[in-house]
C-alpha cells in the first residue's frame, strides 16, 4: 500500500520561499504512470490544488500560483518536492502530497494522501 | 469564489438520504468528470467518488455519483453519524486547463 508523508518547516518568515518534501513508501514514485500532486487547504478554508508532477518528467501548475511554484523529483530518495517563494500571511496552510489513482491527466482522482503539515508565514 | 459552486451546508437525520450538489459550466463540469471527497475534521480528504459515479474500493454503496449537464451530485442513503464531514467536488476545467474544487459543503447529521 502506498503512503505519502509531507515533511518541512513549520514557520517560514514572509518574502522566503518555502521548501517541503514528500516521501513515498510502498511503492516507486518513477514506476507506473501516476500523478503526484501538492494541494493546500488554510484554516477553515476549502481544498486548492498547487500542482503535480507525471511519470517524473512534466509538471502542471495552478496559474495562479505558477510565477512561484516548483515541483522537482528526486527518485534515488523516492521523493517529490515542493517550492514556493515570495511568501505571504495569504499562504498560511496545511500543505499535503497526494498521489491519483489511475493516471488520468483530465481529472483530480486523489486515492492516496498525506497526512498534511501545517505552514505558518510569520515574522 | 470557487469555479464549482456547491451549498455551504447540508443536514440530515440518521437513516435519510441527503443529496449534495455543484453546478459548474460547459468548460468543467459539462465536459469533464466529477470526484467527490469527504473530510472528516482533522483529516485528510478521501476520494468517495471519481469519473462521476465510481466508488473506489472499500467505499460503502451509501455513497453514489451523478452528472448531469453541467451539474453533479452525491447522494448519500442510510445516513449515519459518522458521516458529519466536510465535502467537496473536484474536476477539471478546461478554460484553466487545470483542476479545481468546489467550496466545499459541510454536512451535519443532526
Amino acid at each position: 500500500q502506498v503512503q505519502l508523508q509531507e515533511s518541512g518547516p513549520g514557520l517560514v518568515k514572509p518574502s522566503e520561499t518555502l521548501s517541503l518534501t514528500c516521501t513515498v513508501s510502498g511503492g516507486s514514485i518513477s514506476s507506473g504512470s501516476y500523478y503526484w500532486n501538492w494541494i493546500r487547504q488554510p484554516a477553515g478554508k476549502g481544498l486548492e490544488w498547487i500542482g503535480r508532477l507525471y511519470a517524473s518528467v512534466s509538471t502542471d501548475y495552478n496559474p495562479s500560483l505558477k510565477t512561484r511554484v516548483t515541483i522537482s523529483v528526486d527518485t534515488s530518495k523516492n521523493q517529490f518536492s515542493l517550492r514556493l517563494s515570495s511568501l505571504t500571511a495569504a499562504d498560511t496552510a496545511v500543505y499535503y502530497c497526494a498521489r491519483d489513482l489511475r493516471g488520468y491527466s483530465y481529472g483530480l482522482e486523489l486515492d492516496h494522501w498525506g497526512q498534511g503539515t501545517l505552514v505558518t508565514v510569520s515574522s | 469564489q470557487s469555479v464549482l459552486t456547491q451549498p455551504p451546508s447540508a443536514s440530515g437525520t440518521p437513516g435519510q438520504r441527503v443529496t449534495i450538489s455543484c453546478s459548474g459550466s460547459s468548460s468543467n463540469i459539462g465536459s469533464n468528470t466529477v470526484n467527490w471527497y469527504q473530510q472528516l475534521p482533522g483529516t485528510a480528504p478521501k476520494l468517495l467518488i471519481y469519473s462521476n459515479n465510481q466508488r473506489p474500493s472499500g467505499v460503502p454503496d451509501r455513497f453514489s455519483g451523478s452528472k448531469s449537464g453541467t451539474s453533479a451530485s452525491l447522494a448519500i442513503s442510510g445516513l449515519q453519524s459518522e458521516d458529519e464531514a466536510d465535502y467537496y467536488c473536484a474536476g477539471w476545467d478546461d478554460s484553466l486547463n487545470g483542476p479545481v474544487f468546489g467550496g466545499g459543503t459541510k454536512l451535519t447529521v443532526l
